[in-house]
């Protein structure tokens, strides 16, 4: 079957505009995550989604990050006016509700503000 | 603070010769631990996923292992290649959390 899908895969854009990066989870993932890798550093966690749950939002860097999702489904990251710190991949994975298999991650989206 | 920790930060080993990459965290109450492999320029990879309750779990040449009352995985590599070059992550899902926390990863080279 599919696995977890991003697009695009990869994104140019200039400091100051807004980026919509996209994922597609494994059908059937009730849980989905971000995370983001900056260059030469860790993944960091950014937000989790669980059904229709609120979503735990602990982990965005700041108010110009957010996400949503539409049920079990799709979910977008938007980063409104992009700074040159946002330069990094971004990661989406999914799991089942309790997580038992594990994550499973997308190949990720690059993000180059310029 | 939940953390993990990966020693070594990078290692370089001759084709053929067995490994081990060792992973560290804060807190014993885990609820799992996963292996991952990311290529230059990929995603991640899952490897092998040991659930607290386990002690250790296999996959071909890979065997992972868990002590949570020390706070340390390991992850043994048989035989090494060329092929299994890779930066190697190891995550941690804490019982009262849903996110994964990584470790930086240790980069590996396997010199044919």
């Amino acid at each position: 079957g599919a696995g977890v899908s991003q697009s695009p895969s990869n994104k140019v854009t200039e400091k100051g505009k807004d980026v919509e990066l996209r994922c597609d989870p494994i059908s059937g993932h009730t849980a989905l995550y971000w995370y983001r890798q900056r260059l030469g550093q860790g993944l960091e966690f950014l937000i989790y989604f669980q059904g229709n749950s609120a979503p735990d939002k602990s982990g965005l860097p700041s108010d110009r990050f957010s996400a949503e999702r539409t049920g079990e489904s799709v979910s977008t990251l938007t980063i409104q006016r992009t700074q040159q710190e946002d330069s990094a991949v971004y990661l989406c994975a999914s799991s089942t509700g309790l997580g038992l298999q594990g994550q499973y991650f997308g190949p990720g989206t690059r993000l180059t503000v310029t | 603070k939940q953390e993990v920790t990966q020693i070594p930060a990078a290692l370089s080993v001759p084709e053929g010769e067995n490994l081990v990459l060792n992973c560290s965290f804060t807190d014993s109450a885990i609820y799992n631990l996963q292996w991952f492999r990311q290529d230059p320029g990929k995603g991640l990879t899952s490897l092998l996923l040991i659930q607290s309750s386990q002690r250790e779990q296999t996959s071909g040449r890979l065997n992972a292992s868990l002590d949570k009352s020390s706070g340390r995985s390991t992850l043994y590599i048989a035989a090494s290649q060329p092929g299994d070059s890779a930066t190697y992550l190891c995550a941690v899902r804490w019982e009262y959390g849903n996110k994964l926390v990584f470790g930086a990863g240790t980069i590996l080279r396997v010199k044919s």
